[in-house]
């Protein structure tokens, strides 16, 4: 079946621009999360969702970053007036429930000129 | 708050090494500990993972056995392969509501195997 898939797989915008990321995860899985790779380094959590709703978005950096699931799958991670320090590769995961495994998407590389 | 710590990297090997990649954490509770693997061009992958102190998780020939006396849980393979050439990342999860946790994982900074022939 279908894994997790991200679109796009690469993004490059100027500083100050804004930026939608999506992701689809796999059908019927209820808990979502995104994370944030910067080079060099491991996955850094950014917001969970379960169904619909966040329950829990304690990584987001700031208030530039925001994340919406509105029909508990696709979701989307915005990021308002990008700046240099944003880019970096951000992943998706899903699972059919917080104790469950995983599921990453490829990733989207963000880079901010 | 918890973290991961992994030996840094690159590691090289030739084929038919032996490979030990050394995970420790720092975690109150009881949280589950996890490798995942990205091989070049692909995604994040589960390995193995493990649940409770003691248990042993393995796949593909590679083990790991979580020391809570040690806080460790170190990525070995007896025999390395080509194709195990890949990022290698140790995580960990806190289990129920423990802490505020919602499941997410806490990776470490990833540990970079080059295997030659």
């Amino acid at each position: 079946g279908a894994g997790v898939s991200q679109t796009p797989s690469n993004k490059v915008t100027e500083k100050g621009k804004y930026v939608e990321l999506r992701c689809d995860p796999i059908s019927g899985h209820t808990a979502l999360y995104w994370y944030r790779q910067s080079l060099g380094q491991g996955p850094e959590f950014l917001i969970y969702f379960q169904g619909t709703g966040a329950a829990d978005d304690s990584g987001l950096p700031n208030d530039r970053f925001f994340a919406v699931r509105p029909e508990g799958s696709v979701s989307t991670l915005k990021i308002q007036r990008t700046e240099r320090g944003d880019s970096a590769v951000y992943l998706c995961a899903s699972s059919l429930n917080r104790e469950n495994e995983q599921f990453f998407g490829p990733g989207t590389r963000l880079t901010v000129l | 708050g918890d973290s991961v710590t992994q030996m840094e990297g690159p590691v090289t090997l030739s084929e038919e090494a032996f490979l030990t990649i050394n995970c420790t954490y720092t975690a109150t509770g009881y949280p589950s500990l996890f490798w995942y693997v990205q091989y070049p061009g692909e995604g994040l992958q589960l390995l193995l993972k493990a649940t409770k102190a003691d248990d042993k998780g393995s796949n593909k020939g590679f083990e790991a056995t979580y020391r809570k006396e040690t806080t460790s849980f170190h990525l070995e393979k007896g025999s390395v392969q080509v194709s195990d050439s890949a990022v290698y990342f140790c995580a960990l999860r806190q289990e129920g509501n423990y802490g505020g946790s919602q499941g997410n994982l806490i990776f470490g900074k990833g540990t970079k195997l080059s295997v030659k022939p």
